[in-house]
């Protein structure tokens, strides 16, 4: 069964700095997508970013991107400039690409201060 | 907006009770998920349907249960609760572009 891990469970960064959170998962599939969102204190689940396995190029989304490593299966999450309002709990989360199992795994959070 | 909606928002009852949670996907989605997540938690993953057939199950209690309709809104059931059944409890659907769009979920409180 895939998991994904988190073992991170709160860090710490000063306002304009740049933060990375760590993500590892288990999987024997060579196809998946993985991604990573965000609970602000609304607790609304909000897309970051996606990273499909097949894709050797990193995505980025503004000061967003993540370090995908296929091979040693992390996936982390780099946050530039941070800004008070990326204050929240992240999710790191894998979903297989067949069809027959879409079942989304989440790990257990990162809970992300920023520092003014 | 992610374009799921999920009713009611907030809803505080009394143990031993039962209650409905109500979802509907965003329009062409066929996929719906119900996660569950406590106080400071993770997100655990409930049920799953797919075109009104149950597609896969995860920690869910057998006193929850779940279906979906027709019109692809589905409903979560949710009886004798206890009050470590206080949870956020999350919708969410997708399409097959690979990521879950979630609802605002509904808040539950039991006294």
């Amino acid at each position: 069964a895939q998991t994904v891990t988190q073992s991170q469970p709160e860090m710490s960064v000063q306002e304009a700095e740049t933060v990375t959170l760590s993500c590892t998962y288990d999987t024997s599939e060579s196809d998946y997508y993985l991604f990573w969102y965000k609970q602000p204190p609304s607790r609304q689940m909000i897309l970051v970013i996606r990273q499909e396995a097949y894709k050797q190029q990193n995505a980025t989304e503004n000061r967003f991107s993540v370090n995908f490593q296929k091979a040693a299966k992390s996936f982390s999450l780099k946050i530039s400039d941070s800004q008070l309002g990326d204050a929240a709990m992240y999710f790191c989360a894998y979903r297989s690409a067949w069809e027959g199992d879409d079942k989304i795994i989440f790990g257990k959070g990162t809970r992300l201060h920023i520092l003014p | 907006d992610s374009g799921v909606t999920q009713t009611p928002k907030h809803l505080i009852t009394a143990t031993g009770q039962r209650v409905t949670l109500r979802c509907s996907p965003r329009s062409g989605d066929l996929s719906v998920y119900w996660y569950q997540q406590s106080l400071d938690q993770g997100l655990q993953f409930l049920i799953q349907y797919y075109n009104g057939e149950e597609r896969a199950k995860g920690n869910i209690l057998e006193r929850f249960s779940a279906q979906q309709f027709p019109d692809l809104h589905s409903e979560l059931n949710l009886s004798s609760l206890e009050l470590g059944d206080s949870a956020l409890y999350f919708c969410a659907s997708h399409r097959g572009t690979g990521e879950l769009f979630f609802g605002e979920g509904s808040r539950l409180t039991v006294l």
